[in-house]
């Protein structure tokens, strides 16, 4: 089955304790992007990457890192979380970047204290 | 800046009844537009996408919307509602060359009453 998985689904952990949110997808899909829903702020993105190797900022990088060292992974990386990174966050993979039919995970939810 | 609206953070409907979820954006220039439907728990789904052409797009699940340039809006219309179709339903505008960015509605929850 084509799809994007994100682990883990749920996370609960206490401020600057490094973790990574994996995500992978096994469409062969160039684009991948992450996002994080906050209420009443809709889905704003948090990094992506056109290609293996090749990452960039969106809106609310802050905090974050990424990396694409293989086309099928896109991890996510807090270095230090503060309990504003408190969300649910969600990888998204397209074929290109010009296609925009973009495939969700069903996301992450993670809770800093 | 480019910005999207979603008027309506909650609809009820009845079972049956028709929809129209209501979407407006603010973009100089013709953008790329979508709808996407999150069920409970779940990511999104793509429901439709309007690059250019025809202004009425046809999406899956049985849902359509209209592209009206000169109102700015990309609504989204379902003719009779299901208890199913009861999720977050979001907006997003996209101008192509932005990395791939969406831009998205706060998003508006649909209700289905029996």
């Amino acid at each position: 089955e084509a799809q994007v998985t994100q682990n883990p689904r749920y996370l609960i952990t206490v401020t600057g304790k490094k973790l990574t949110v994996t995500c992978s997808q096994n469409m062969n899909h160039e684009y991948m992007s992450w996002y994080r829903q906050d209420p009443g702020l809709g889905l704003r993105q948090i990094y992506y990457s056109m290609n293996v190797e090749v990452t960039d900022k969106g809106d609310v990088p802050e905090g974050y890192k990424v990396s694409r060292k293989e086309k099928r992974n896109f991890p996510l990386i807090l270095e230090s979380p503060s309990p504003n990174q408190t969300s649910l966050y969600f990888c998204a993979s397209s074929p290109q970047v010009q296609d925009y039919g973009y495939t969700f995970g069903s996301g992450t939810r993670l809770t800093v204290v | 800046a480019q910005s999207v609206t979603q008027p309506d953070i909650h609809i009820t409907v009845s079972e049956g009844a028709s929809l129209e979820l209501r979407c407006n954006y603010s973009y100089g220039a013709t953008p790329y537009l979508f709808w996407y439907v999150q069920s409970p728990g779940q990511g999104l789904q793509l429901l439709l996408k309007y690059f250019s052409g025809d202004t009425l797009v046809q999406g899956i699940k049985g849902f359509e919307a209209e592209f009206k340039r000169s109102q700015s809006s990309f609504n989204l219309r379902k003719p009779s509602v299901h208890w199913s179709d009861a999720a977050e339903y979001f907006c997003a505008v996209s101008r192509g060359n932005q990395g791939g960015k969406l831009i998205f509605g706060q998003g508006t929850e649909l209700s289905v009453k029996p």
